[in-house]
């Protein structure tokens, strides 16, 4: 069965520092892969996706993430955080249909 | 270019009453999709319109949710009776096509709470 796993519920990281969120997925073939953010009160938006090829995905916003076949793994990445990235972030895995994560909530300290 | 529009933004009833939600995709995307958020959870995909057609409602449940998107542009999701497990973000998005290849936009959601 497809299914995506985000090991973190909360995560907290000062200002300036890096930031990785974790995502594995089980999914029957190459997926296609997504991470989504939702600040309060907003809709979701797209940070990156992974189709094919190069499997550093470069983002909005100065995030990336890298797909490990090996690993079933598509974990989120940014060398320094800015207070505004404060929000619930979501792994999603899909191709016809999206399957979503149950999200992490990522909190900045100033 | 404007963005997925839904309304009301919150909505308070009790149970068994009645509920719609209304969501206008981005102009020009022929595909529709809403999702239900729970708290503390990934938004569900309950149901999937290609223009006018819904293409995927497996996750609909049909006792008592209902939608339509007439001449395939905006579209309703109506609950009734409404139960208190109902409770939650209801999330309109759109993409031009069908398919994950497509960038799915979403909109704010509408905050439902049922008393």
């Amino acid at each position: 069965a497809q299914s995506v796993t985000q090991p973190d519920i909360h995560i907290t990281v000062s200002e300036g520092a890096s930031l990785e969120l974790r995502c594995n997925y089980s999914y029957g073939a190459t997926p296609y892969l997504f991470w989504y953010v939702q600040s309060p009160g907003q809709g979701l938006q797209l940070l990156l996706k992974y189709f094919s090829g190069d499997t550093l995905v470069q983002g909005i916003k100065g995030f990336e993430a890298e797909f490990k076949r090996s690993q079933s793994s598509f974990n989120l990445r940014k060398p320094s955080v800015h207070w505004s990235d404060a929000a619930e972030y979501f792994c999603a895995v899909g191709d016809d249909k999206i399957i979503f994560g149950k999200g992490t909530r990522l909190h900045i300290l100033p | 270019e404007a963005g997925v529009v839904q309304s009301p933004r919150y909505k308070i009833i009790e149970k068994k009453q009645p509920v719609a939600f209304w969501c206008n995709p981005i102009s020009g995307h022929n595909t529709l999709y809403w999702y239900l958020q729970n708290l503390g959870q990934g938004p569900e995909l309950l149901i999937r319109y290609e223009n006018e057609e819904a293409v995927d409602d497996s996750q609909l449940p049909k006792d008592r949710f209902s939608a339509e998107r007439l001449k395939g542009v905006d579209s309703t999701l109506k609950i009734q009776p409404a139960e208190l497990g109902d409770s939650a973000v209801y999330l309109c998005a759109s993409s031009l096509r069908q398919g994950s290849a497509d960038t799915q936009y979403f909109g704010p959601g509408t905050r439902l709470t049922v008393l």
